[in-house]
């Protein structure tokens, strides 16, 4: 079984601020994905970022990073220089690489401030 | 590329009512996913079709819910009778040979 932790239920940021979400997870996969999602109040989920448990480097999309540390099982994303449209719920989630059935964390909302 | 498309965006029904949903995925995408998110959690998969055939539906509520893809491109996901703890956003995704799911804008159902 899958799981993951999100933590931070909520989070402020100043605008052009970097802010970090955290998300732990726990598998028995040796193979497995990591993903995150945005959800803004229009409720679409948005995709971010990918990182495979065999990939060397951290995953980057742009202003997203992920900070990939297999032993200690995390994957937390990085938001740099923040923005007011960032302003939005964000999801952790895995799938094994066997089917990538995806398991959600309980996600952290992120508010920006001008 | 168009994206997931969904329908309808908002439906409010009363309990015991049926309804339906319908989802298109992305063009070419052989895999499909219907999630329900209750307000304040993640989604959670119901039911996961690889073209026309269910792959997972082991967190379907069989006893009131039902999906079918029948020609391996869209699909539907109905509530038959719908429940009070029903209210939620019914997402669906899809996903080609890539491992990122993709998301449409999900159905707010309000069951009263």
């Amino acid at each position: 079984a899958q799981k993951i932790t999100q933590t931070q239920p909520g989070m402020f940021v100043q605008e052009k601020e970097a802010v970090t979400l955290d998300c732990t997870y726990d598998t028995s996969d040796p193979s497995y994905g990591l993903f995150w999602y945005k959800q803004p109040s229009s409720g679409e989920m948005i995709f971010l970022i990918y990182q495979g448990s065999y990939d060397q480097q951290n995953a980057t999309e742009g202003r997203y990073s992920l900070n990939f540390q297999k032993a200690r099982k995390s994957a937390n994303l990085v938001i740099s220089a923040s923005q007011l449209g960032d302003s939005a719920m964000y999801f952790c989630a895995m799938g094994s690489s066997n089917d990538y059935k995806l398991s959600f964390g309980a996600g952290t909302t992120v508010t920006v401030r001008a | 590329e168009a994206g997931v498309a969904q329908s309808p965006r908002y439906k409010i029904i009363e309990k015991r009512q049926s309804v339906a949903f319908w989802c298109n995925p992305i063009s070419g995408h052989a895999t499909l996913y219907w999630y329900q998110q209750i307000l304040g959690q993640g989604p959670k998969l119901l039911i996961q079709f690889q073209n026309n055939g269910v792959v997972d539906d082991s967190q379907l509520p069989k006893d009131r819910f039902s999906a079918e893809r029948l020609k391996g491109v869209d699909s539907t996901l109905k509530i038959q009778p719908a429940k009070l703890e029903d209210s939620a956003v019914y997402l669906c995704a899809s996903s080609s040979t890539e491992k990122t799911q993709y998301f449409g804008p999900g159905t707010r159902l309000l069951v009263l």
